[in-house]
């Protein structure tokens, strides 16, 4: 079946260091994949997406690429801030006919000053 | 532009009822998807709809069902309600016919007692 496996959390940082979050997928055909954040309370925005092999996602400083030879989508960020506390999910869609998104368990980020 | 709305924003519940989540997809959007979201997991598809139709659904009871209306919103209905629906109800939309991405809403809580 398709699914999306992510590291687990929470992953815990000081501010300006480097932030990886292993994200790594099953598909059955070739997934368009995205990075959702949330913040507490709140619902799920999209944080950056790529639908082909090869393909760089980036938002906000955060950027993810699709590998499909690893079936990695890996989000990455140079130098964190306080403010990017929150969860962050990776998922995939099928681009045949009525997908649903796949959601990873996501991975929590506490960034501290 | 109004992004994606819900109503309400918390509800309380008892086991055995019966309760009606409601949203409205961003302008211009046609498609609307259901997902539940459980404490510290990541959301699960429930259902989505066009041309208000159900067109997929997820493993999920028959005590879940919904409905698209002319307008393109949509109601989420759970009947008989158990504790173990208490979660985060997220309704995302999109173009059937447009990009991939889906942009979710704020969320319904939902807890049963």
């Amino acid at each position: 079946g398709n699914s999306v496996t992510q590291m687990e959390g929470p992953v815990t940082l000081s501010e300006e260091a480097f932030l990886t979050i292993n994200c790594t997928y099953t598909a059955t055909g070739y997934p368009s994949l995205f990075w959702y954040v949330q913040y507490p309370g709140e619902g799920l925005q999209l944080l950056l997406k790529a639908t082909k092999a090869d393909d760089k996602g980036s938002n906000k400083g955060f950027e993810a690429t699709y590998r499909k030879e690893t079936t990695s989508f890996h989000l990455e960020k140079g130098s964190v801030q306080v403010s990017d506390s929150a969860v962050y999910f990776c998922a995939l869609r099928l681009n045949t006919g009525f997908q649903k998104l796949v959601f990873g368990t996501g991975t929590r980020l506490l960034v501290s000053p | 532009d109004a992004g994606v709305t819900q109503s309400p924003t918390h509800l309380i519940k008892t086991r055995g009822q019966q309760v009606t989540l409601r949203c409205s997809p961003k302008s211009g959007h046609d498609t609307v998807s259901w997902y539940q979201q459980a404490l510290g997991q990541g959301p699960q598809f429930i259902f989505q709809y066009y041309e208000e139709e159900e067109r997929q659904r997820g493993n999920f009871p028959d005590r879940f069902s919904g409905h698209q209306f002319p307008n393109y919103s949509s109601e989420l209905n759970v009947n008989a309600l158990l504790l173990g629906d208490s979660a985060l109800y997220l309704c995302a939309s999109s173009l059937r016919w447009g990009t991939d991405t889906q942009y979710f809403g704020p969320g319904t809580r939902l807890t049963v007692l």
